[in-house]
């Protein structure tokens, strides 16, 4: 069964610094890893998706993440951190179920950005 | 946009209650999913369903069932209402030509 771990419960950055989220996922390569962000009170809403076209993926609000296989990682990263980027971010994979794919999501990570 | 639609932003039972979480899409998605998020443990995968009155255990079912008697609705149940079942609910419906998940606003459910 996949698996995916964020490295770090919380995160924090000043403004303008760069922002790195770690996720790591288990040992097989899945067929598709996201990025997923939550805003205080709502639901998750995508921020990028990875599906073997590139490696390097382009998200939204400036984000980007990179697909590294020989590391199994999928990293999130933002050059310059704004204030409303503080949010809580998850990293998921999808594995093959019954009726299509199921998705597994990390334990999330919370990013503060300090002014 | 799709929109899922979950009936209750905040919900509070008491212990032995049978509970009703009800969510709708308005996007003709076949795939629904009902997670729980806990603080430090992410999102945990209840319950799926990939067509009409089919549904598949998650990671987490016990305590749980679900009921998808129309494409757009999808109910999840809690049949005797337990306090380690306190968490935030979320509803997802899935696009199946991208896999992107689209979420509900969530559910804070206490049992007291």
């Amino acid at each position: 069964a996949q698996s995916v771990t964020q490295l770090g419960s919380h995160v924090s950055v000043s403004e303008g610094a760069l922002v790195l989220l770690r996720c790591n996922y288990s040992s097989s390569v899945p067929p598709y890893l996201f990025w997923y962000v939550q805003y205080p009170n709502q639901g998750l809403q995508l921020l990028l998706k990875y599906t073997s076209a590139a490696t390097l993926v382009k998200g939204i609000n400036g984000f980007e993440a990179e697909f590294k296989k020989s590391e199994t990682s999928f990293h999130l990263t933002k050059p310059s951190a704004h204030m409303s980027d503080a949010a809580e971010y998850f990293c998921a994979v999808s594995e093959t179920g019954t009726g299509g794919f199921k998705t597994i999501f990390g334990a999330g990570t919370r990013l503060f950005v300090k002014a | 946009d799709v929109k899922v639609t979950q009936s209750s932003r905040y919900l509070v039972k008491r212990t032995g209650e049978k509970v009703f979480l009800e969510c709708v899409q308005d996007m003709d998605h076949e795939n629904m999913f009902w997670y729980r998020q806990d603080p430090g443990l992410g999102l945990r995968l209840i319950y799926f369903s990939y067509d009409v009155k089919m549904k598949e255990k998650g990671d987490i079912p016990e305590g749980y069932s679900v009921s998808r008697e129309k494409k757009e609705r999808f109910s999840l149940i809690l049949e005797s209402a337990s306090t380690n079942q306190t968490s935030m609910y979320l509803c997802a419906s899935k696009d199946p030509t991208n896999e992107k998940l689209f979420f509900g606003s969530g559910t804070q459910l206490s049992v007291l």
